[in-house]
């Protein structure tokens, strides 16, 4: 376990449906993140937290609503999605943004019928 | 903008030889180049992070290379195990981007028995 946890691992919603992506890290970091996951592509970083506070929303669509109550949790809320924002979402952490590597959760993966 | 390219195909190898994986970016260098480990499923797990000033790294069976004439860095895994088979994704981080790391699409490393 790398000590950042993601729920659910799996969601199946319709386009009109209104759903909510789940992180929480357990491992003291200032630093949260979004990364989008699509098949055969590479990551594609979304949002970046630091201390609570939105430092880079990456030209994301408004459909998709980030939420950083506090250093331990993040996130997505998500509305009128479309069949293309199928992927796996990711969510990750680092001690701050400039510290170097991300502890990494196992992702929600997420089909829009 | 920054490109990064990985080996596209997925490469297969004996139990017991080196693998060898290849990372090349195209314009400024990065201040830092990280590797990951990513298992079917999963979220990344960091492996290796190289600064621009170090030309090689280490860590048990596996070792980096940074060349920043060439653009490129090698990820080697020398006696490679079946348990080593995953997706190998490299990072640039360019060190004043406030945690944004740019992913390859990864190669996916099967190693067979």
């Amino acid at each position: 376990e790398t000590g950042v946890t993601q729920t659910p691992r799996h969601l199946v919603m319709g386009m009109t449906n209104k759903k909510s992506l789940k992180c929480e890290q357990h491992l003291g970091h200032n630093a949260m993140y979004w990364y989008k996951q699509s098949a055969k592509k590479p990551l594609e970083l979304m949002f970046v937290y630091n201390f609570k506070e939105q430092t880079e929303n990456n030209s994301v669509p408004s459909r998709f609503s980030p939420e950083c109550p506090n250093s331990s949790h993040l996130f997505l809320h998500l509305h009128t999605l479309q069949p293309e924002d199928s992927a796996l979402y990711l969510c990750a952490s680092s001690p701050t943004p400039t510290t170097g590597k991300l502890f990494f959760g196992s992702g929600t993966q997420l089909s829009v019928l | 903008s920054q490109k990064i390219e990985q080996n596209s195909e997925a490469l297969n190898i004996q139990e017991g030889k080196t693998a060898t994986l290849t990372c090349n970016y195209t314009n400024y260098s990065p201040a830092y180049l990280q590797w990951y480990r990513q298992d079917p499923g999963r979220g990344p797990v960091f492996l290796l992070l190289i600064r621009e000033n170090e030309k090689e790294k280490r860590k048990e069976r596996l070792k980096v290379t940074f060349d920043t004439t060439l653009k490129q860095s090698l990820f080697h895994i020398t006696a490679s195990q079946p348990a080593d088979s995953a997706t190998y994704l490299c990072a640039l981080d360019m060190g004043n981007q406030g945690g944004k790391l740019i992913f390859g699409q990864g190669t996916e490393l099967s190693v067979k028995p």
